[in-house]
Parts: structure tokens; sequence; C-alpha cells
């Protein structure tokens, strides 16, 4: 069965602090996205990828980086956390035009 | 850019009847996608959408796509109040590793 695993489903950090949110997929599939979802506004895509060590910008880069070493994780990166990113983030994966597999979300608060 | 409208975002339907849920894009869109998120949980895939008069069925729910209209419809027939859910369609070209994704349409069936 598909799995794409998030590392926390929940996480609280402060304003400033340098946020690292992972994501694992065991299907060998290419390509990998992080979102964010946010009441009213649908899926937002902040970074995609679509092979190893390389990385596109989405709709929404700013303040977020990324990181794809190997081929089945991807890391977002909250450089330095700011209140306006607490939200719900998704990641997911997909091969080809299959559909994309998603995680379970981490739901993400900055005090 | 491509953008990718639904409507209606908000639906509250009687079980037993019959409805429809809109997805328009933009621009050229040679796959679409639709998405179910129950409340509390990630995206379920549902169908995938790959050619011009493209009709997928499964249980109550069938989608199609018309991508001369730059429309794909989801229909519900007889629903019932285990459909209940945020549905999402997303689309884009063959050519983007990307797809974009509606706004979403929050479906409430009344027992």
């Amino acid at each position: 069965d598909v799995k794409v695993t998030q590392s926390s489903r929940y996480l609280v950090k402060r304003t400033g602090e340098k946020v690292f949110l992972e994501c694992v997929q065991d299907m060998d599939h290419e390509n990998m996205f992080w979102y964010r979802q946010d009441p009213g506004l649908g899926l937002r895509l902040i970074y995609f990828s679509y092979d190893v060590k390389m990385k596109e910008k989405g709709d929404i880069p700013e303040g977020y980086s990324v990181s794809r070493e190997k081929k089945e994780r991807f890391s977002l990166i909250l450089e330095s956390a700011s209140t306006n990113q607490t939200s719900m983030y998704l990641c997911a994966s997909s091969a080809g035009w299959g559909p994309q597999h998603f995680g379970d979300g981490t739901r993400l608060s900055i005090l | 850019e491509l953008k990718v409208e639904q409507n209606p975002l908000f639906l509250s339907m009687q079980e037993g009847k019959n409805y429809t849920i809109y997805c328009n894009y933009s621009t050229t869109s040679d796959r679409l996608y639709w998405y179910r998120q129950d409340p509390g949980k990630s995206l379920e895939s549902l169908f995938v959408l790959l050619s011009n008069g493209a009709v997928k069925q499964e249980g109550r729910l069938m989608a199609s796509l018309d991508t001369k209209a730059r429309l794909s419809t989801l229909h519900i027939t007889a629903a019932v109040h285990d459909l209940s859910a945020t549905y999402f369609c997303a689309g884009g070209p063959l050519r983007d590793d990307k797809i974009i994704f509606g706004k979403g349409t929050r479906l409430h069936i009344l027992p």
C-alpha cells in the first residue's frame, strides 16, 4: 500500500526558530510536494521536487526552503518561523501523471 | 497561469438527492484530479481524468472531463450521509509536474 509519512502530526514552535518538517514516501515516486492548507484558501504549493537534489518554487515559497538528498525524503524548512506560518502542512508524492498521495499532515503552530 | 475554480464552495443537501460540483479552469489542463478530504484528515484520491471525454465512476460518484469547455464535473447520485466531506479538483498541463488545486467544495449531506 502507498505510504507517505510526515514526521509530526502536531508541532508547536516559537517565532524566530528554525523548523524542519520531514516527509518520507515508500513508493519510489520521483515527484514530491509541500503544500500548506488554510481555511478558505485551499491547498497552496510551497515547493516541489521532481528528482533528487532538484527543486522548484511553487506559489508561496517565501520564508521556506526545501531539501531532497534522497529520493524517498523531502524536507521543508522554515528558516525563521513567523506567526503567519501557522498552518496545516501537507506533503505528497506522485509518479508521472498519477494522482498525488498525501501524508496525514502536520498542524504547525508558531507562538 | 492556470486558475481552478470550483462551485459551489458550500453545499448542503438532503440524502437521496442528486447534485453536481463544477470545476472550471482558465487555461489548458490536460489532466484533472478529484480528491476527497474528511474533517481532520488528509486528501484521498478519487479520480484521475487524462483525456477529453473521460468519465469515471465509483459508487455514487461520477467524474467527467471536457477539455474544450475547460470543465470537469463531479456528480453525486442519491447522496448518502457518508459522502459528507470536502471535495477538491486539481488540474494542470501534462508538461508540468505540478497541479493547481481549487478551493474545495464542502459538502454536507443531511440524514
